[in-house]
């Protein structure tokens, strides 16, 4: 089955504490990005990877880091997660840019920062 | 940069009501998609306009892309409650690597 999938799904944590949240698609796309949702916000892009060792920030980078070592995987870390952190966040996968960029996203993982 | 302004935030309507949600850019788009996130779920893909002026149709969904393709709208005749959730447009940005997302529209429909 195509997916994206992400783990954990849910955690609690505390200031300063680094973490890692792990995001991987079977579907063989290039295109990976990292999404926040915040109430009132909607969702707003961290960082997005258009291949393997290509990153690049979106509009919401501060305080996080991400890698794209293999195709398949791109986890979002957190190096000193602070309160303002709390949120939901969502992983997702495309084919490509342009024309054919339907996104498939993963479930999320809600992140609570105290 | 670029902003994607969506409307209305929230919208009740009474079952069998139609429903339309607004979606404008400050600058040209080469594409909108539209998604819709079920309360507790993800964002799920439904279309994506390519032409300036398109129309497209799902069942009771009409999808419309502007002429000057800077506004997109999304429009659901006669709402179910299976339509409750948000809707959110999308556009690609920062020379069409990076993708915008509106605000989305929550839609409520009352039984």
């Amino acid at each position: 089955e195509a997916q994206v999938t992400q783990n954990p799904r849910y955690l609690i944590t505390v200031t300063g504490k680094k973490l890692t949240v792990t995001c991987s698609q079977n579907m063989n796309h290039e295109y990976m990005s990292w999404y926040r949702q915040d109430p009132g916000l909607g969702l707003r892009q961290i960082y997005y990877s258009m291949n393997v060792e290509v990153t690049d920030k979106g509009d919401v980078p501060e305080g996080y880091k991400v890698s794209r070592k293999e195709k398949r995987n791109f986890p979002l870390i957190l190096e000193s997660p602070s309160p303002n952190q709390t949120s939901l966040y969502f992983c997702a996968s495309s084919y490509s840019v342009g024309r054919y960029n339907e996104q498939f996203f993963g479930p999320g993982t809600r992140l609570t920062v105290l | 940069g670029q902003q994607v302004m969506q409307i209305p935030q929230y919208q009740h309507v009474q079952e069998g009501e139609d429903f339309t949600t607004y979606c404008n850019s400050s600058t040209t788009l080469s594409n909108i998609q539209w998604y819709k996130q079920r309360p507790g779920g993800h964002p799920v893909f439904l279309i994506q306009l390519v032409k300036s002026g398109e129309v497209k149709k799902q069942k009771r969904l009409t999808f419309q892309f502007g002429e000057a393709k800077k506004n997109s709208s999304l429009h659901i005749t006669a709402t179910q409650t299976t339509d409750v959730g948000t809707y959110f447009c999308a556009g690609p940005s920062g020379g069409y690597q990076k993708v915008t997302f509106g605000i989305g529209t929550k839609l409520q429909v009352i039984p």
